[in-house]
């Protein structure tokens, strides 16, 4: 059973800095990775989708990593801003016919002016 | 209307009440997702929905009724809820099992 974890469950940054989210799973055999971010009491926004033969993922200045073979995935934010204050959740797809994907708890970034 | 659209975006109910959240994509694709997310808790898939078949029913009560008529819209459908399943009912689309999910922006349900 695939079990995603997300380090830390909270983050606190001024403005401007570089910053790491992490995100872990058990079963390396996973089709694909995405991330989201969910702002207080809406859904979810997906941001980047790596796919399991890919090695990263840039949109803007965010850029996701993925190493299938120890189980990690790392979202980097670069020069934060207030206005990525948001929850970000990471879900790993593990393929087959089950369309399942298993979400991490998300880690609480908030970026101070 | 573009993306995922899901109406209401707030329900109140009774625990006798019968209440139908609504979920319309339009993004053409063949997929669809209910998902619960209660607080503390990570999202957890409800059902799934591929070429208007059911797919994937994860253990849900059956209290829950999915229905979905037709590739561009999806149902569930509500009846003697318990005040434990009041929480943020998200519904998702995709192209195919493999391919980037998109998400509405919920039904905040509160069950009373």
């Amino acid at each position: 059973k695939q079990e995603v974890t997300q380090i830390p469950a909270a983050l606190s940054v001024p403005e401007g800095e570089n910053l790491v989210l992490n995100c872990s799973f058990t079963d390396s055999a996973i089709y694909n990775l995405q991330w989201f971010r969910q702002d207080p009491g809406k859904g979810l926004t997906s941001l980047l989708l790596i796919q399991s033969s890919q090695r990263e993922q840039t949109s803007g200045r965010l850029n996701a990593s993925l190493d299938k073979s120890s189980g990690r995935s790392t979202l980097y934010i670069a020069a934060s801003q207030p206005g990525d204050s948001a929850t970000y959740l990471c879900a790993a797809n593990s393929g087959g016919s089950n369309y399942k994907l298993t979400f991490g708890k998300g880690t609480l970034l908030t970026v101070n002016p | 209307e573009t993306g995922v659209t899901q109406t209401p975006r707030h329900l109140v109910m009774g625990m006798t009440n019968k209440k139908s959240l609504k979920c319309e994509q339009h993004l053409g694709h063949n997929a669809m997702y209910w998902y619960k997310q209660s607080a503390k808790k990570p999202l957890e898939l409800m059902f799934v929905y591929s070429l208007e078949e059911r797919v994937e029913n994860n253990s849900v009560p059956s209290r829950f009724s999915p229905e979905c008529p037709n590739s561009s819209h999806l149902f569930l459908h509500l009846h003697t809820l318990q005040p434990e399943d009041s929480a943020l009912y998200l519904c998702a689309s995709s192209q195919g099992a493999y391919n980037e999910q998109f998400f509405g922006p919920g039904t905040r349900l509160t069950v009373l």
